[in-house]
Parts: C-alpha cells; sequence; structure tokens
C-alpha cells in the first residue's frame, strides 16, 4: 500500500452517464497526476496538479474529460457521456514536491458497457 | 516515434537466472528514469529509480543509464516466480510529465 487511495475501485456504467472518479494523496505530497491505462499498454498521461493549480493537461484529453483539485488535498476526475472506448484503469499518482519518485493508488476500473 | 520504447517481450527466464530488461528513450533532456512492476490487475509499484549515469543497485535489482545512447536497462538477479509481472519503464520529460513505455512481461520458470 502506497498510501495513495482511490475511490471508486471498479466501475460499470453505461454509454452515455457520466462518472465521477476521486483520489486521496499521501498528505505530504503536493504533485497529483492522472493516468489512463489501457490492456496492453503503459499508463498514458492525463492532467497534473501542483497543489490546486492544474498545469497540465493531455492534447489528447477529450472535452469530455474535467479534473479538479480543491484545496491542494484530493482529486476527482469526472468524464461525461461516456463511450465504450472510455473503458479503461485509470491511474491517480502522486509526489513529493523536491522528489521525482511518483507512487500509484491501486486505479479504477472503468467498464462502459 | 514513441517517447519511450521496450520490447514486450514476453521474456522468460528459469528461476535463479539473470533477467535482463531494457528501454531507450527519444529526449535527450530527460533526466529521470524509473523502473515499475505491475502485476495483472493492479496499479504500476516503483521499484527502482536512477539519475545518473552508470549502475544502481539495490538488493537483487539493478538499474543501468547510459545518456549518451539514451538507454536504460534493469536486471534482476537470482530471478524468483514471484518477479513473474510486467516491468514498465518510465522517463521524467523535461516538463513535469513521465511518459511510460508498453512494459516487458517477464516470466520466472520453477
Amino acid at each position: 500500500d502506497t498510501g495513495v487511495s482511490q475511490d471508486p475501485r471498479h466501475k460499470i456504467t453505461k454509454r452515455g452517464q457520466n462518472v465521477t472518479f476521486r483520489c486521496d494523496p499521501i498528505s505530504e505530497h503536493n504533485r497529483l497526476y492522472w493516468y489512463r491505462q489501457t490492456l496492453g499498454q503503459g499508463p498514458e498521461f492525463l492532467t497534473y496538479f501542483q497543489n490546486e493549480a492544474q498545469l497540465e493537461k493531455s492534447r489528447l484529453l477529450s472535452d469530455r474529460f474535467s479534473a479538479e483539485r480543491p484545496k491542494g488535498s484530493f482529486s476527482t476526475l469526472e468524464i461525461q457521456r461516456t463511450e465504450q472506448g472510455d473503458s479503461a484503469m485509470y491511474l491517480c499518482a502522486t509526489r513529493g514536491g523536491n522528489s521525482y519518485e511518483q507512487y500509484f493508488g491501486p486505479g479504477t476500473r472503468l467498464t462502459v458497457t | 516515434q514513441k517517447e519511450v520504447e521496450q520490447n514486450s517481450g514476453p521474456l522468460s527466464v528459469p528461476e535463479g537466472a539473470i533477467a535482463s530488461l531494457n528501454c531507450t528513450y527519444s529526449d535527450r533532456g530527460s533526466q529521470s528514469f524509473f523502473w515499475y512492476r505491475q502485476y495483472s490487475g493492479k496499479s504500476p509499484e516503483l521499484i527502482m529509480f536512477i539519475y545518473s549515469n552508470g549502475d544502481k543497485e539495490d538488493g537483487r535489482f539493478t538499474a543501468q543509464l547510459n545518456k549518451a545512447s539514451q538507454y536504460v536497462s534493469l536486471l534482476i538477479r537470482d530471478s524468483q516466480p514471484s518477479d513473474s509481472a510486467t516491468y514498465l519503464c518510465a522517463v521524467k520529460g523535461v516538463g513535469n510529465q513521465f511518459y511510460f513505455g508498453t512494459g516487458t512481461s517477464l516470466t520466472v520458470i520453477p
């Protein structure tokens, strides 16, 4: 257990529905990342927060995806109008300000039917 | 060209042997390099990181970095069946993004 938690661990939803995932970082980690991973691929960067500021966002990220990190603590990732292609593992990773080592949460597996 | 390239394998080694995993990266400005282990259905687990040219050893694991050749490797000595997993190479770019390879699947045969 890295100390990064994610909720829910599994989510099954129907196409067109909205879903929201939560990540709680290691308490002293001010940098937070969201990734998406599909079978046979490495994690793909989605977005990056430093404290409460969203500083980077993948150019490939559809406008159906939005992320927040109010107060620089937990973060949420919302996907609107889900599509079957959104089915993947959504991973949160965090790191401290003076360190490049990032630690992953257990992930949320999304299945869109 | 992908940022990080790995041989997807599968790589099979007998128990007790040395497993050698390789990774190349395209951004010559990259400074930080990481190896993650990922068991099926689980999230990636950080096992090694290296920032300077040369070797870095931690228990049965050795990471090797050659920035001139843009090459990173991971050696696992005395491989155990519990080492069977997918190994992901990750590189931190000049900004804050991390780029991951597709992973190499390792099977250690008892």
